[in-house]
């Protein structure tokens, strides 16, 4: 069984860029969170996916956006890049929308 | 605003020991809660997930929840040096988690 995956690691970008994160789901799963962790702090909900549909939003603004493919893997896109925006990017997947999620490895992402 | 609150710590142990970690929420719509473990650079890693009153044990580790004081909390019996992390305490949302700030643990040889 595979479990779930993101991609890159790392990530650095400038002030006013754009930027997508990947993330694959583990398998059997049809559900993926993304959530966004500063340093210090618990992961804060931004989206979930449930069979390429949007299910629920956090307090994100709409820069913030992302799709969900056939296959079920995921990605984050945030435009407009903000020093604020520099953090851990969780994904998360899940079996069924409200069921126990397991987070990827993350992407590091630095805006400077 | 939905909260989970969790105290910060750090807290430490020594080698052997029960370590007690604790966690409150505010919406008593949340039905599940789940315990996360995470080193330091890493993401959280799920160590368990309670959604009735009372205890729940698996290995070394147990849940405990009481939803009329909207309080939950994790055991972790014969703690070990490799147990030393930031453990999260989560709630369920509508359709996702809200998470607390960790608690950071450090058990001491």
């Amino acid at each position: 069984e595979t479990g779930v995956t993101q991609s890159p690691t790392h990530l650095i970008k400038t002030r006013g860029q754009q930027v997508t994160l990947r993330c694959s789901s583990q398998s059997g799963h049809n559900t993926v969170s993304w959530y966004q962790q500063a340093l210090g702090q618990g992961p804060q909900f931004i989206f979930q996916y449930y069979r390429e549909e949007e299910n629920g939003r956090g307090n994100f603004p709409p820069r913030f956006s992302g799709l969900q493919f056939p296959n079920y893997s995921s990605e984050l896109n945030v435009n407009a890049l903000e020093l604020d925006d520099s953090a851990l990017y969780l994904c998360a997947s899940s079996f069924t929308s409200g069921g126990e999620q397991f987070f990827g490895p993350g992407t590091r992402l630095t805006v400077l | 605003q939905k909260e989970v609150e969790q105290n910060s710590g750090p807290l430490s142990v020594p080698e052997g020991a029960i370590a007690s970690l604790n966690c409150t929420y505010s919406d008593r719509g949340s039905q599940s809660f789940f315990w996360y473990r995470q080193y330091s650079g890493k993401s959280p890693e799920l160590i368990m997930f309670i959604y009735s009153n009372g205890d729940k044990e698996d290995g070394r580790f147990t849940a405990q929840l009481n939803k009329a004081s909207q309080y939950v909390s994790l055991l972790i019996r014969d703690s070990q040096p490799s147990d030393s992390a930031t453990y999260l305490c989560a709630a369920t949302g509508a359709n996702n988690l809200f998470f607390g700030t960790g608690t950071r643990l450090t058990v001491i040889p």
